[in-house]
């Protein structure tokens, strides 16, 4: 079974400056999305930036980038130019893409993210 | 954008009692989930549903669980007997396909006292 490890439980960073939040996972299978989702105190579950295992090329959303890294089974998420409004826990995730019927998400423990004024 | 839609947001029910949680998935979205948060702990994988009937389920998805979509919009999670330790926070969530992300909703916090 595929298995999400994050082995950071809380982070901080200081406004406008940058994070990373490691991640890293299990699988045997070599065809699966990796996603992060951010959880604000209001508890939504809120997709933040996905990547598919056969592209080789890191994906990118605004401040929000990723480092995948397949050989290694490690998918780190970097944060430039922190916000106040980044804080709250990240979960990282995997999802098989093989042809099985639903392909339920996997999720890791989480890290909590404090930003600091 | 398309929202997933969950209700009640807070539920407070009575040890023993049965409670129906209730979703609306994004109307072009065929595939659908149920995933329990526990205060504090990862969110875990409850059931899986597609073409009207479940495609897959965790070990947590015992007999006291069970899921229906009665009228092809809603999607509902019925939780019998409940107990002190199925206090959580329980999220929805929709995909159009097996593959990608998936839209959560906003979530139910169940409480049992």
């Amino acid at each position: 079974a595929q298995t999400v490890t994050q082995s950071q439980p809380e982070m901080s960073v200081q406004e406008a400056e940058t994070v990373t939040l490691s991640c890293t996972y299990d699988t045997s299978e070599s065809d699966y999305y990796l996603f992060w989702y951010k959880q604000p105190p209001s508890r939504q579950m809120i997709l933040v930036i996905r990547q598919e295992a056969y592209k080789q090329q890191n994906a990118t959303e605004n401040r929000f980038s990723v480092n995948f890294q397949k050989a290694a089974k490690s998918f780190s998420l970097k944060i430039s130019d922190s916000q106040l409004g980044d804080a709250a826990m990240y979960f990282c995730a995997y999802r098989s893409a093989l042809p099985h019927n639903n392909n339920d998400m996997r999720f890791g423990a989480g890290t909590r993210l404090t930003v600091k004024p | 954008e398309p929202e997933v839609t969950q209700t009640p947001s807070h539920q407070v029910t009575q040890m023993g009692q049965e409670v129906i949680l209730r979703c609306v998935p994004i109307s072009n979205h065929l595939y659908f989930y149920w995933y329990r948060q526990i205060l504090g702990q990862k969110v875990e994988f409850l059931v899986s549903f597609y073409n009207n009937e479940i495609s897959e389920k965790s070990e947590i998805f015992d007999d006291q669980f069970s899921v229906e979509r009665p009228d092809g919009s809603n999607f509902t999670l019925k939780i019998r007997s409940t107990k002190l330790e199925d206090s959580a926070m329980y999220f929805c969530a929709s995909s159009e396909s097996p593959r990608g992300g998936y839209t959560f909703g906003s979530g139910t916090r169940l409480t049992v006292v």
